[in-house]
């Protein structure tokens, strides 16, 4: 059974740089099927997808960024990464790390990590 | 981007049926067959319940199904349950470059 694990710290200071990692568990990141995705979502909030991530290093980011983010992967650890620069409040938010399946495949998520509370304050 | 729309709320007494929709464009939604549905309780990750518009991963009640028309899908629960409270979230497929866009989320309610 697959699992995905977020860490990472749960503070941040605004202005500086969130970074978390999601540790995949059951299964192989460097599947060509799948897609690796963080999620977020601000307290009392609905979901936000941040940033995707292909096997092979391809990346896609939520224009809503604005630039500041950075998702990346680590197949001999069987991880991907996100950082976040210059955070505000307003990236405060549970992030999931998910498993979604490529577009060609049905583009649905069908693991999620158990998501981790990032609070951005100083 | 926007958001799909979504009503806020919902509800229904148990055993009715209730659907939430889930209204896009033509550029996401009315495109592709590549809707999804989440259900979320509060403090946990969102479960998912319908994929590609009408299908359902094992393990899901047959209870739950998906349809769509042009650019609005829908989720429809039948035999409201208790255990059916909770919020969900629709999710659509707009491009490569933009691979997921969810709903605002609808709070269901079993009175």
């Amino acid at each position: 059974q697959l699992q995905l694990q977020e860490s990472g710290p749960g503070l941040v200071k605004p202005s500086e740089t969130l970074s978390l990692t999601c540790s995949v568990s059951g299964g192989s990141i460097s599947d060509n099927v799948y897609y690796w995705d963080w999620i977020r979502q601000s307290p009392g909030k609905g979901l936000e997808w941040v940033a995707s991530i292909y096997y092979s290093g391809n990346t896609y980011y939520s224009p809503s960024l604005k630039s500041r983010g950075s998702i990346s992967v680590d197949t001999s650890k069987n991880q991907f990464s996100l950082k976040l620069t210059s955070v505000t409040a307003a990236d405060t938010a549970v992030y999931y790390c998910a498993k979604r399946w490529a577009p060609s495949a049905g583009n649905f998520i069908d693991f999620w990590g158990q998501g981790t509370l990032v609070t951005v304050t100083s | 981007q926007s958001a799909l729309t979504q009503p806020a709320s919902v509800s229904g007494s148990p055993g009715q049926s209730i659907t939430i929709s889930c209204t896009g464009t033509g550029s996401d939604v009315g495109s592709y067959n590549l809707v999804s549905w989440f259900q979320q309780h509060p403090g946990k990750a969102p479960k998912l319940l319908i994929y590609e518009v009408t299908k359902r991963p094992s393990g899901v009640s047959n209870r739950f199904s998906g349809s769509k028309s042009g650019n609005t899908a829908s989720l429809t629960i039948s035999g409201l349950q208790a255990e059916d409270e909770g919020h969900y979230y629709c999710c659509s497929y707009v491009r490569d470059s933009i691979p997921v866009r969810f709903g605002g989320g609808t709070n269901l309610s079993v009175l």
